[in-house]
């Protein structure tokens, strides 16, 4: 069964650093979004991507963020510079059509130290 | 802005009970609302969708409802397992696309064998 795939799985790096967070969304799917969950607390958005632009972002995806489809398969964001408030587990997700079913990938887990 | 709240946060069954795990929304403007499972330190594994226009949605032991006037939707497990243990997540699509999703904190499910 196709599936959505993250690397790494574990990402450490001090503040200040820049960090790239990789996904490759299930083959034939055309949206992307990214969500992060901060430990203890809920899963929140940041981010949908569709046709090579953000369709849509929340607040918290501010200028420090950034996404990119650089080639046919994988879906990256960049973190440039990191802070302690961003370390959490971040998913990546895809889906076929905007308003189907959303398959996450299972997780990078960031920590900034 | 949109809240969804699962209540209670956790749940102890023995097994073969049913579960009954419920969410609810506060804007009834939604595209849809799916259903997911997360086993700890991992990702978020779908269990249902429900496109906002339809009432139920059934897979195997899951039967999950939605009605979106009072804000609020049901996920049934049939004659729970050990393997059921898990947490449940709720989340609603909205936004420009319809698929910026709203997640709830989830209910930590425990079946006793």
């Amino acid at each position: 069964e196709p599936e959505v795939t993250q690397t790494p799985s574990h990402q450490v790096t001090q503040m200040g650093q820049e960090v790239i967070l990789r996904c490759v969304p299930i083959s034939n799917h055309l949206y992307f979004y990214w969500y992060r969950q901060i430990l203890g607390q809920k899963v929140e958005f940041l981010v949908s991507f569709y046709n090579n632009e953000i369709s849509e972002k929340s607040e918290i995806f501010d200028d420090q963020f950034s996404v990119e489809r650089p080639d046919g398969s994988n879906f990256t964001l960049k973190i440039r510079s990191t802070k302690l408030e961003d370390s959490a587990m971040y998913f990546c997700a895809s889906s076929d059509q905007g308003m189907n079913e959303q398959y996450f990938g299972p997780g990078t887990r960031l920590t900034v130290t | 802005k949109q809240e969804v709240t699962q209540i209670p946060a956790a749940l102890s069954v023995p097994e073969g009970e049913n579960l009954v795990l419920n969410c609810s929304f506060t804007d009834s403007a939604i595209y849809n609302l799916q259903w997911f499972r997360q086993d700890p330190g991992k990702g978020l594994t779908s269990l249902l969708l429900i496109q906002s226009s339809q009432r139920e949605q059934t897979s195997g032991r899951l039967n999950a409802s939605l009605d979106k006037s009072s804000g609020r939707s049901t996920l049934y497990i049939a004659a729970s397992q050990p393997g059921d243990s898990a947490t449940y997540l709720c989340a609603v699509g909205a936004g420009a696309a319809g698929n910026k999703l709203t997640f709830g904190g989830g209910t930590r499910v425990l079946v006793k064998p």
